[in-house]
């Protein structure tokens, strides 16, 4: 059965801390690795992942993927109260995203 | 302003009836899909859809229908057959057909069965 594990499920740091989300996948005909923002509304686009070992950055917020132990991080630097949500990752075959169950993090001033 | 529309935001219904949420989008997207999501639960798959006029069920497809017979809209029908219909829904499109890609979301029905 195709599965996505995220950890931790939640994480409390402080402001300027440095975060790293975990997520591991088993998924046949595996495609690509996703990870959303969640805020209280609908998910937002983070980062799609295809390729091992290619970091993709946006801001303070990076993101790799291993293909070979199945797993991706999401680096999140220098972290800020604004970045309290819940950060999804999602793996992709041909057909369908499987959906990991989120970490719910905290950033406390 | 291309996007996503959902409506409506919040809805209650009584236990019994049937409701249907609205989702819309002008993003030219072929591919559709339907979630549910529940506290500590993750996203679900309702239904989705590859193409207009075809649809294929999900992991939680029972009491629920839905319909796509033009590009830009997939509504999804809550029939009184589902047990616990109290929820968060999420409409999302993506783009080529044939696999998920970047998915894009609207804001939510959130719908509660009093």
């Amino acid at each position: 059965e195709d599965k996505v594990v995220q950890s931790p499920l939640s994480l409390v740091v402080h402001e300027g801390d440095t975060v790293t989300l975990n997520c591991s996948y088993e998924v046949t005909n595996f495609r690509s690795l996703l990870w959303y923002k969640q805020e209280k509304k609908a998910p937002t686009f983070l980062f799609m992942l295809t390729s091992s070992g290619i970091e993709k950055k946006s801001g303070r917020l990076s993101s790799i993927l291993d293909k070979k132990e199945l797993f991706s991080i999401l680096n999140i630097t220098a972290t800020q109260t604004g970045d309290s949500a819940v950060y999804l990752c999602a793996a992709g075959n041909n057909r369908k995203l499987i959906w990991g169950l989120g970490t719910s993090l905290a950033v406390n001033p | 302003d291309g996007g996503i529309t959902q409506s409506p935001k919040y809805l209650f219904r009584k236990e019994g009836q049937n409701v249907t949420l609205s989702c819309e989008q002008n993003l030219n997207h072929d591919a559709m899909y339907w979630y549910r999501q529940d506290p500590g639960q993750g996203l679900r798959l309702i239904y989705y859809s590859q193409i207009v006029n075809d649809f294929q069920k999900g992991d939680i497809a029972e009491g629920y229908s839905v319909s796509r017979e033009k590009k830009e809209s997939f509504p999804l029908t809550v029939t009184s057959a589902q047990k616990n219909p109290t929820a968060f829904y999420l409409c999302a499109s993506s783009d080529p057909p044939g696999g998920p890609d970047t998915q894009y979301f609207g804001p939510g029905t959130r719908l509660t069965v009093l």
